[in-house]
């Protein structure tokens, strides 16, 4: 079975551009996650989706930061404009109510803002 | 306070010996545990769950105490390839949160030959 798919894997970019980061969550999960990681901050969650409705985005750190999930099967993260404090891991987790909510991960993206 | 606090470590230790890694969790309504896994810049990964009469996997043996609000995992016989960073986790009770899960900060293990 495919696991949580991400694109890219890595994004490198200058400041002030637009980044959009691509989840594709396990087929028949009902939860997706964002999370963001960093050696100061550990694993942050940003925002969460339940049957494609957001219902907890107090983790995005600012307006910059939006995310949508048009279908059970897309999401996706941008941040506009960029800034190198922006520079992190991005990952994108599912799960769902069966048997206990275990999440799993997507291989992140290595996101790069200089 | 945070929901799960873990002793960040490092933990060195040789090949074959035993280590243990504790947490305490703070909402005693949480109902799932678990245990993740994650590799030098890699995803964290599910390692195990833990239930309440204590589960064991192999080398791996997890316990949990609710009266103390307390998650342990125990690797016994260490190998190289035990070295990662281990994750305990906690799931959020039923409400407006249910289905979230909250991360402790990891502790670091290495093993070394």
């Amino acid at each position: 079975d495919a696991g949580v798919i991400q694109s890219p894997r890595h994004e490198v970019t200058e400041m002030g551009q637009e980044v959009t980061l691509r989840c594709k969550p396990i087929s028949g999960h009902d939860y997706l996650f964002w999370y963001r990681q960093t050696m100061m901050r550990g694993l942050e969650l940003l925002i969460y989706f339940n049957n494609n409705v957001p219902i907890d985005d107090s983790g995005m750190p600012e307006d910059r930061f939006s995310a949508k999930m048009p279908n059970a099967s897309f999401s996706t993260l941008k941040i506009q404009p960029s800034e190198p404090r922006d520079s992190a891991v991005y990952f994108c987790a599912s799960s769902s109510n069966s048997p206990g909510y275990e999440q799993y991960f997507g291989p992140g993206t290595r996101l790069t803002v200089t | 306070r945070k929901e799960v606090e873990q002793d960040p470590g490092p933990f060195n230790v040789p090949e074959g010996a035993t280590v243990a890694f504790n947490c305490t969790y703070s909402n005693s309504a949480s109902q799932s545990f678990f245990w993740y896994r994650q590799d030098c810049r890699k995803e964290p990964k599910l390692l195990m769950s833990v239930y309440s009469s204590g589960n064991e996997d192999g080398r791996f043996t997890a316990q949990l105490n609710r009266a103390s609000q307390y998650i342990s995992l125990l690797i016994r016989d260490s190998k190289l390839s035990d070295s990662a960073t281990y994750l305990c986790v906690v799931n959020s009770p039923a409400g407006s949160t249910l289905g979230r899960l909250y991360f402790g900060r990891g502790t670091q293990l290495t093993v070394w030959p």
